[in-house]
């Protein structure tokens, strides 16, 4: 059974700039989060999807951050236009719904963002 | 790498020897606890979880045991490998509600360094 996969798995880009994180979540599963890693910190919440809708975006930092997962299959966050303090590691996370371990989360490698 | 200015604080042991790491929780209405490793460049992948209403859970080379009363995990690698050389965090559950899953509450991580 394939992972969580993201792309892409580095990006640099300016300040002021648009980039768009794309996260596949392991098939069949109807929960995707989204996490972050700014330098210094630990992991935090972002947002948390159910099929396509938002469940919880209470971590989203502000509406530069936009996530996206249209047909409940894979989903984008995009960060627009975005700022230094934006640079760290962005980690997807995709969970069953129902089934199993209820709990346990999945994660991708992550895509390590930064901001010139 | 990613641990660059994370300022992590780091166990370091000899290999064989068993190590023990350490983790404060927020939340004391959580009722659900994982501890994860996140080797460098990967994702956390997790190692074993707890439910509130245990304080003791037993795992492959690996324990963990909950104290409710000062809200405290630990995890317990017996016969340190140096393939056990990562980065550990504890998480829990922010409160479900609306029959979602939570999303993961995390720790700031221990550096678990193995010497052989």
């Amino acid at each position: 059974e394939a992972g969580v996969t993201q792309f892409p798995s580095h990006s640099v880009i300016e300040k002021g700039q648009t980039v768009t994180l794309r996260c596949d979540p392991i098939s069949g599963h109807d929960n995707l989060y989204w996490y972050r890693r700014v330098m210094g910190k630990e992991i935090k919440f972002l947002l948390h999807f159910v099929k396509e809708s938002k469940q919880d975006e209470s971590g989203m930092p502000n509406n530069r951050f936009l996530a996206e997962r249209t047909g409940g299959t894979y989903s984008t966050l995009k960060v627009q236009p975005a700022e230094l303090e934006d640079s760290g590691v962005y980690f997807c996370a995709s969970s069953q719904d129902g089934q199993g371990n209820l709990y346990e989360q999945y994660f991708g490698p992550g895509t390590r963002l930064t901001v010139t | 790498g990613e641990s660059v200015g994370l300022h992590l604080p780091t166990l370091s042991v000899q290999e064989g020897d068993n190590s023990i790491i350490n983790c404060a929780y927020s939340n004391s209405a959580s009722d659900y606890f994982i501890w994860y490793k996140q080797e460098s460049g990967k994702g956390p992948q997790f190692i074993i979880d707890i439910r509130s209403n245990m304080d003791k859970r037993q795992g492959q080379r690996v324990t963990v045991l909950l104290n409710k009363t000062v809200k405290h995990l630990s995890l317990q690698i017996a016969a340190t490998q140096p393939g056990d050389s990562a980065v550990y965090f504890c998480a829990e559950i922010a409160p479900d509600y609306g029959g979602s899953q939570g999303n993961l509450i995390f720790g700031k991580g221990t550096k678990l360094s193995v010497k052989p």
